[in-house]
């Protein structure tokens, strides 16, 4: 079965300093990768996506994330973390078959310290 | 604006009080889809639909129900509420199934609490 884990339920960081939240996932067959971000009081947004290519994915607000085959991983990073990116943030990975379900992690608390 | 609209946002009611949460998405999505979201367990699948009149169960539908009449509208429906539905619970949206790498739209969620 699909499953991805987050092993941290809390990354803190100052601000100004990078940051990285880890997620390591279990797959049969391509994996289909998803980051969102929750701001408090607020629905998911889609920050990024990993289906093919680059192992190195750009997406909003700054944040990319690294896929890796080897270690099954798909960290999301950014250079330089803001205040105002403190959030709850959810790996997910696409279930295969047909039911586009997406299964999530427990997510991770960041917190941005000015 | 492209949106997935929900409510109420917030309903508080109790046990055996039925309920509907409305959800209505305006992107011509066909795959829409009801998670829940307690705390230690991220998100978890209720229900989805591929299309018009097409539904079926995710990981937790006991308790709940879905109709699909119309494209833009995914209800979900609680015949009897009980405590252990006190969740947060997301409305999402999706283009063509076929195209299995396309990120979910979500709704703004429905905090719900059953006495």
């Amino acid at each position: 079965a699909q499953s991805v884990a987050q092993p941290e339920d809390q990354v803190n960081v100052a601000e100004g300093n990078p940051l990285t939240v880890k997620c390591t996932y279990s797959v049969s067959g391509n994996p289909y990768l998803f980051w969102y971000v929750q701001y408090p009081n607020r629905g998911l947004q889609f920050l990024l996506k990993y289906i093919t290519g680059d192992n190195l994915v750009k997406g909003s607000y700054g944040f990319e994330a690294e896929f890796n085959k080897s270690q099954t991983s798909f960290h999301l990073k950014k250079p330089s973390a803001l205040v105002s990116d403190s959030a709850l943030y959810f790996c997910a990975v696409r279930d295969g078959g047909a039911t586009n379900k997406l299964i999530f992690g427990t997510g991770t608390l960041l917190a941005v310290q000015p | 604006e492209a949106q997935v609209t929900q409510n109420p946002r917030y309903l508080i009611t109790v046990t055996g009080k039925k309920l509907t949460v409305t959800c209505s998405q305006n992107m011509n999505h066909e795959y829409m889809s009801w998670y829940r979201q307690d705390p230690g367990l991220g998100l978890r699948q209720i229900y989805y639909s591929m299309n018009v009149e097409v539904t079926d169960k995710g990981d937790v539908p006991e308790g709940y129900k879905v109709s699909r009449k119309e494209k833009r509208n995914f209800p979900l429906i609680l015949e009897s509420p009980s405590p252990n539905q006190t969740s947060l619970y997301f409305c999402a949206s999706s283009p063509r199934q076929g195209s299995s790498y396309n990120e979910q739209f979500f709704g703004p969620g429905t905090r719900l609490t059953v006495l």
